[in-house]
């Protein structure tokens, strides 16, 4: 069975502040997908990255980072520079691959994010 | 930017009476899902919808749920006797014919069963 589990509920910083979102995940399957996504105040669902279990290159965007380590089975996201802005609930979310896929999308439990002026 | 659209944002039922909420995926995607957040909680995958046939459900989508594609470009979720415990935040997501492709959300339809 696959499982993602975001440990942290609730996340606090100020301004400025770095700050690293956990994600752990579990699967069988060796061909697999992993997302991250954000959830404003507004509501909507809104995609920052996927990662194929082939590539464990980090990935930088901007203030935004990903740590991939199948060792450790995690998908952590960091944010340098925290701002108001990035104030929001955020997804780890999982989805297998090869030909049985569906897309179905297995979602954490969510990190609220506040960050404080 | 293309986008996908959910109606009504906000709909409000009497337990027992059905519904239908109302999605638009983006035009050339071929892959559609429903998913459901609890107030509060994790988003829930319901269903996924390819080449007109449900490619998978979830136990929560049980017989009281359905989903149609009517025409070229809505998708339908139908819960036809509705529980209290339905209520929740229903997302419509697509996705394009690279099945791993990210999947685009919908603002979604709050439904609150009384």
């Amino acid at each position: 069975a696959q499982k993602v589990t975001q440990a942290q509920t609730e996340i606090s910083v100020v301004e400025k502040e770095d700050v690293t979102l956990d994600c752990v995940y579990e699967t069988r399957d060796t061909t697999y997908y992993l997302f991250w996504y954000k959830q404003p105040p507004s509501g909507e669902l809104v995609f920052l990255i996927r990662r194929n279990s082939f590539d464990e290159q980090n990935e930088i965007s901007g203030r935004y980072s990903w740590n991939f380590q199948k060792s450790t089975s995690s998908f952590n996201f960091t944010i340098t520079a925290s701002q108001v802005v990035d104030s929001a609930v955020y997804f780890c979310a999982l989805t297998k691959g090869g030909s049985s896929n569906t897309g179905k999308l297995i979602f954490g439990q969510g990190t609220t994010l506040q960050v404080k002026p | 930017e293309p986008e996908v659209t959910q109606t009504p944002s906000h709909q409000v039922t009497q337990m027992g009476q059905e519904v239908i909420l109302r999605c638009v995926p983006i035009s050339n995607h071929l892959y559609f899902y429903w998913y459901r957040q609890i107030l509060g909680q994790k988003v829930e995958f319901l269903v996924s919808f390819y080449n007109n046939e449900i490619s998978e459900k979830s136990e929560i989508f049980d017989d009281q749920f359905s989903v149609e594609r009517p025409d070229g470009s809505n998708f339908t979720l139908k819960i036809r006797s509705t529980k209290l415990e339905d209520s929740a935040m229903y997302f419509c997501a697509s996705s394009d014919r690279d099945l791993y492709n990210e999947q685009f959300f919908g603002p979604g339809t709050r439904l609150t069963v009384l």
